[in-house]
């Protein structure tokens, strides 16, 4: 079956720019989360969805990030006033029930730059 | 707070030795135990995971141990292909303390030459 998508793949912007990313879960999984993968940083969490509600935002690293989940589905990450630093690969994953012993499955990503 | 702490890199291996890459976490509660693999180009992917103490999970010729007392969880295989190389990363996911998010080490790069 279809896997984690997201969209767009590569995402170039001049500092100050909105941007909008895009996920697409896996059918009927319920828990989303997005991580964000850059080369000082690693691997950091940022925002785990339950339907549409976000139980855990504490990975959001200022007010200029904000995520939504609608139907239960499909999930966007809104970077406003992007900054260099925001540069990164955004991960998005699904998981069957959100439970901590659930694997994830990571869609390819979104490779941000800021100019 | 959880964190997960991986050897250093990268790492260089020529096609049938043995590896190790060594994980090692620190957590409050009981967390479940993941490695996941990022094959270039590719997204990452779970490679095996174990869920209790004691608990061994294997996949594809790898293996890994949940040891609570050492809190360890390192990473296993006795005859490296040219096709593991690949970052490998080392999470954990503790539910009564972070929920079901995943922490991550810092990634492990390994290269198999032929």
């Amino acid at each position: 079956g279809a896997g984690v998508s997201q969209s767009p793949s590569n995402k170039v912007t001049e500092k100050g720019k909105d941007v909008e990313l895009r996920c697409d879960p896996i059918s009927g999984h319920t828990a989303l989360y997005w991580y964000r993968q850059s080369l000082g940083q690693g691997l950091e969490f940022l925002i785990y969805f339950q339907g549409n509600s976000a139980p855990d935002k504490s990975g959001l690293p200022s007010d200029r990030f904000s995520a939504e989940r609608t139907g239960g589905s499909v999930s966007t990450l809104t970077i406003q006033r992007t900054q260099q630093e925001d540069s990164a690969v955004y991960l998005c994953a699904s998981s069957p029930g959100g439970h901590a012993v659930d694997e994830q499955f990571f869609g390819p990503g979104t490779r941000l730059t800021v100019l | 707070g959880d964190s997960v702490t991986q050897m250093e890199g990268p790492v260089t291996l020529s096609e049938e030795a043995f590896l190790t890459i060594n994980c090692t976490y620190t957590a409050t509660g009981y967390p479940s135990l993941f490695w996941y693999v990022q094959y270039p180009g590719e997204g990452l992917q779970l490679l095996l995971k174990a869920t209790k103490a004691d608990d061994k999970g294997s996949n594809k010729g790898f293996e890994a141990t949940y040891r609570k007392e050492t809190t360890s969880f390192h990473l296993e295989k006795g005859s490296v292909q040219v096709s593991d190389s690949a970052v490998y990363f080392c999470a954990l996911s503790d539910q009564k303390t972070s929920g079901s998010r995943l922490t991550f080490g810092e990634g492990t790069q390994l290269t198999v030459n032929p």
